[in-house]
């Protein structure tokens, strides 16, 4: 089945630099790529997905990436903010199949 | 569009009780999924649901817990003589069946999630 790892666990920036969170997948066929940001005492708020048939998605201050070749995919938030402060995780799955895998998480800090 | 809705938000059971969680999944979305998480952890995908159907239960333990998405009213999940070991955060998400050229694909909408914990 799908091993998804995420690296690192926590992520401390400054508020206005970048902050990059990666992920790898063991699932060839895995070709969705959802993250989720979650807040302390909230359910995870899906931020950004990407599929398999594209490289780069960007909405904002937000993008992701995705090499399928090396199987690893990741977060960019540019211009962070203190309320970007929380825990994102990455996730993966096939198409038709809903059995999706969490990453572990990273508790991300921005400092004003 | 209302959001995914869990209730009750907290729970507090004595080991032995039954623990009742339930969520009705975003409007028009027939599938509903409960994930486990426990504190400083990521998400265990226990169950999903269909309609009237149980497609994939793999992740959830085969004895005390229990999962249904009744054709009327939210889904249920069910953990029987509750231990210490249940406490953890319960979440609910919901998806349509969304077509593209590449198959259908599972946007998954969370709810606020159920803290439960036992006694």
């Amino acid at each position: 089945g799908e091993n998804v790892e995420q690296h690192p666990s926590t992520l401390s920036v400054q508020e206005g630099d970048s902050a990059v969170i990666k992920c790898t997948y063991s699932d060839s066929a895995s070709n969705y790529f959802p993250w989720y940001k979650q807040e302390l005492g909230k359910g995870p708020q899906l931020i950004i997905d990407i599929r398999s048939n594209v490289g780069e998605k960007k909405d904002q201050r937000i993008a992701v990436t995705l090499n399928k070749t090396a199987k690893h995919f990741s977060l960019h938030i540019t211009e962070t903010q203190p309320e970007d402060s929380a825990v994102y995780f990455c996730a993966a799955s096939r198409y038709n199949n809903n059995d999706m895998r969490f990453g572990a998480g990273t508790r991300l800090t921005v400092k004003p | 569009n209302a959001g995914v809705m869990q209730n009750p938000r907290h729970l507090v059971r004595r080991r032995g009780q039954e623990a009742r969680l339930r969520c009705s999944p975003m409007k028009g979305h027939s599938h509903v999924y409960w994930y486990r998480q426990l504190p400083e952890e990521g998400l265990k995908f226990m169950v999903y649901l269909q309609k009237e159907n149980i497609i994939d239960e793999s992740g959830m333990p085969k004895e005390r817990f229990s999962a249904e998405f009744p054709k009327e009213g939210p889904s249920i999940l069910r953990i029987q003589q509750v231990v210490r070991g249940d406490s953890a955060a319960y979440f609910c998400a919901s998806s349509p069946v969304s077509s593209s050229a590449f198959g259908a694909y599972n946007e998954q909408f969370f709810g606020p999630g159920t803290r439960l914990t036992v006694l």
